[in-house]
């Protein structure tokens, strides 16, 4: 277990939709990033906070956004949902005390869009 | 550009024979690289990383990973491989020029067979 909650662990909506991702970090981290698993395109980095602040981009799109809030559990906003958005992601999160620090990881959420 | 290159979709060795995963990147500057391994429907999980100093660093679950700096490689072995082994492996790469932002390779999945 690393620590790292999210929820849900599944999702099933249609098109057009929105959902909502929830991530908790490891007690003490105050860095979160989130990725987008797909089969065709692997892991691709998204978003990253560190304590509330936005710190560096991916490959995001817009119809996605994310914030974190002050007891540093973050949260993904996918809208506009398409047959393609369906994927697995994952939160990090990471003490960033060095530059050197890895990455610990949730379970992920499995987003189905039908 | 940071990245990071698995030339091999999958591997497979036969319990307790040595593995190795190979893994090469491109970076400006030094190099942060990082090894990760996924079971089915799991988070990632850390195995070791490289920052500077040996070329021969040791992880978790009895792996390994060899540095080399002139072929920009950072190959995952292991001496005798367990069928429990069998998972998909991930390297990775922190961006030097923010260290914000991981590039991760398209992972290679390990058939260890009994």
């Amino acid at each position: 277990d690393s620590g790292v909650t999210q929820t849900p662990k599944h999702l099933i909506t249609a098109t057009g939709q929105r959902v909502t991702l929830r991530c908790s970090p490891r007690s003490g981290d105050l860095s979160v990033y989130w990725y987008q698993q797909s089969l065709d395109q692997g892991l691709q980095f998204l978003i990253q906070y560190y304590n509330g602040e936005e710190r560096a981009k991916g490959n995001i799109l817009e119809r996605f956004s994310a914030q974190q809030f002050p007891d540093l559990h973050s949260e993904l906003n996918l809208s506009s949902l398409e047959l393609g958005d369906s994927a697995l992601y994952f939160c990090a999160s990471s003490s960033d005390r060095g530059s050197y620090n890895e990455q610990f990881f949730g379970p992920g959420t499995r987003l189905t869009v039908l | 550009a940071q990245s990071v290159a698995q030339p091999e979709d999958q591997v497979n060795v036969a319990e307790g024979n040595p593995l190795t995963v190979k893994c090469t990147y491109s970076v400006s500057g030094n190099p942060y690289l990082f090894w990760y391994v996924q079971y089915p429907n799991r988070g990632l999980q850390f195995l070791l990383k490289y920052i500077t100093g040996d070329n021969l660093v040791k992880g978790s679950y009895g792996f390994e990973a060899e540095f080399n700096k002139s072929q920009t490689s950072f190959h995952l072995k292991k001496p005798s491989a367990l069928v429990s082994d069998s998972a998909l492996y991930f390297c990775a790469v922190r961006d030097a020029g923010n260290f914000n932002k991981f590039y991760f390779g398209s992972g290679t999945k390990l058939n260890v067979k009994p």
